[in-house]
């Protein structure tokens, strides 16, 4: 069965360093979103893309955050400098445009120390 | 936007007793409602979903069912077994896009 991969599971750094998690959507999702799931809530919408381009990043601190999906396929999130509010789940979910049925992947956990 | 409450946040059952999470949401627009189970440090895992023209589906223990008219919907489980404890979330979906409820932690007592 087709998943959603996403690396690493977990990181543990230091405020202030940069951290960088990787996401390989189901092939033929074209959308493929970031959430940020704090512990005891929902999934929050990081950013969405369709293909390579960004549909909403709305959500997204942009003065630390980053996320590219260059060639439509994989993606990347980047956080430039890490702090301690940044302790979190951080899931990739992908889906075929417009069905709705959203897939995730595991999630990389974040622990900001 | 929309906005999607979900209810309880916690619930305690006994094993073989049936459980039922609801949510409501807000935007009339939103025309398809999966629920997702998340077993701890796992991510979430589609289990069962409706679309807007169908008003209840299932599949062995579980159920959905959807009032469009007031606009809520709700996962039913029946004949619980441990296995089934883990977080249950509820979503709404309009114009590609996901809206969350927070959650409901599902207990199932041997």
């Amino acid at each position: 069965e087709a998943e959603v991969a996403q690396s690493p599971r977990y990181k543990i750094t230091e405020k202030s360093q940069a951290v960088a998690f990787w996401c390989d959507p189901i092939s033929g999702h074209a959308t493929l979103y970031w959430y940020r799931q704090i512990l005891g809530q929902g999934p929050e919408l990081l950013v969405q893309f369709q293909d390579e381009s960004v549909v909403d990043d709305s959500q997204l601190p942009k003065d630390r955050f980053s996320a590219e999906r260059l060639k439509g396929v994989d993606s990347t999130l980047k956080i430039q400098p890490a702090e301690l509010g940044d302790s979190a789940m951080y899931l990739c979910a992908s889906s075929l445009q417009n069905t709705g049925e959203l897939f995730f992947g595991e999630g990389s956990r974040l622990t900001v120390l | 936007g929309e906005n999607v409450e979900q209810h309880p946040s916690t619930l305690s059952v006994q094993e073989g007793d049936s459980a039922v999470i609801k949510c409501t949401y807000s935007d009339s627009a939103s025309n398809y409602f999966p629920w997702y189970k998340q077993e701890l440090g796992k991510g979430p895992q589609l289990i069962i979903d409706i679309r807007s023209n169908v008003g209840e589906k299932k599949d062995q223990r579980i159920a959905v069912t959807l009032n469009k008219t007031a606009k809520h919907f709700s996962l039913h489980i029946t004949e619980t077994q441990p296995e089934d404890s883990a977080v249950y979330f509820c979503a709404a979906y309009n114009f590609n896009k996901f809206y969350f409820g927070s959650g409901t932690k599902l207990n199932v007592k041997p």
